[in-house]
């Protein structure tokens, strides 16, 4: 199956500061999703961006299909933004749907 | 705005006991998912369906079982749980296409089996 794999892994900012994740993916994608994991457990659908460049806020995301990878950015960090966050794609071949996530990046944000 | 909701938010239950764990989405959507997470750890799919009558298994092993007889309800079940059951689990949904909002999650059953 398709692979995801997101980097770095664990991530401590002051607040202020700005961070870019990387999510890389091992075949072709129809569906790019960044989510936003709160301490509670609830996942956030930051951004749907199988291809392009999206920005919501203090957040923006770009995704190169063809050298298969994605890039979440956050500019002028919050502790509000601590949490984990997982890139996951569904892979292009016929009949897939299924969403497959990567490990995740755990973003620590202190004052 | 919770379009897919999951019901108990977290449940403690003793060894031996069957559960039911409720999902439902008014989205219309016609493919629903269910994850399992670890604490910290990345989401594994444990059942899906692609329509009403349409149930089949994920990546992930589990003993639990799903049905599907209406389009918005995706219930999961364990006969007889186990604290090796102890986890989060996620009710997803999608659209035909996935649209512009692909999936959307709901905010998770955390069980404890003690």
């Amino acid at each position: 199956g398709i692979q995801v794999e997101q980097s770095p892994p664990d991530l401590i900012l002051q607040e202020g500061a700005n961070s870019t994740l990387r999510c890389n993916f091992s075949d072709s994608v129809n569906n790019l999703q960044w989510f936003h994991q709160n301490p509670w457990g609830q996942l956030i659908n930051l951004f749907y961006i199988p291809s392009g460049t999206k920005q919501n806020g203090r957040l923006s995301a770009t995704t190169v299909a063809t050298e298969r990878y994605s890039l979440l950015y956050i500019s002028s960090s919050q502790t509000t933004d601590s949490g984990v966050y997982f890139c996951a794609v569904v892979y292009s071949g016929a009949g897939s749907y299924q969403l497959t996530f990567g490990k995740g990046t755990k973003l620590s944000v202190i004052p | 705005e919770a379009d897919i909701y999951q019901t108990p938010r977290y449940l403690v239950i003793g060894t031996g006991k069957k559960i039911t764990l409720e999902c439902s989405q008014t989205m219309g959507h016609d493919k629903m998912y269910w994850y399992q997470q670890d604490p910290g750890m990345e989401l594994h799919l444990i059942h899906y369906s692609y329509g009403v009558n349409s149930t089949e298994k994920g990546d992930l092993s589990s003993e639990s079982t799903v049905s599907r007889i209406r389009t918005e309800h995706f219930p999961l079940t364990l006969e007889s749980a186990r604290p090796s059951h102890t986890s989060q689990y996620l009710c997803a949904s999608s659209g035909a296409g996935t649209g512009v909002h692909g999936y959307t999650f709901g905010s998770g059953t955390r069980l404890t089996v003690v």
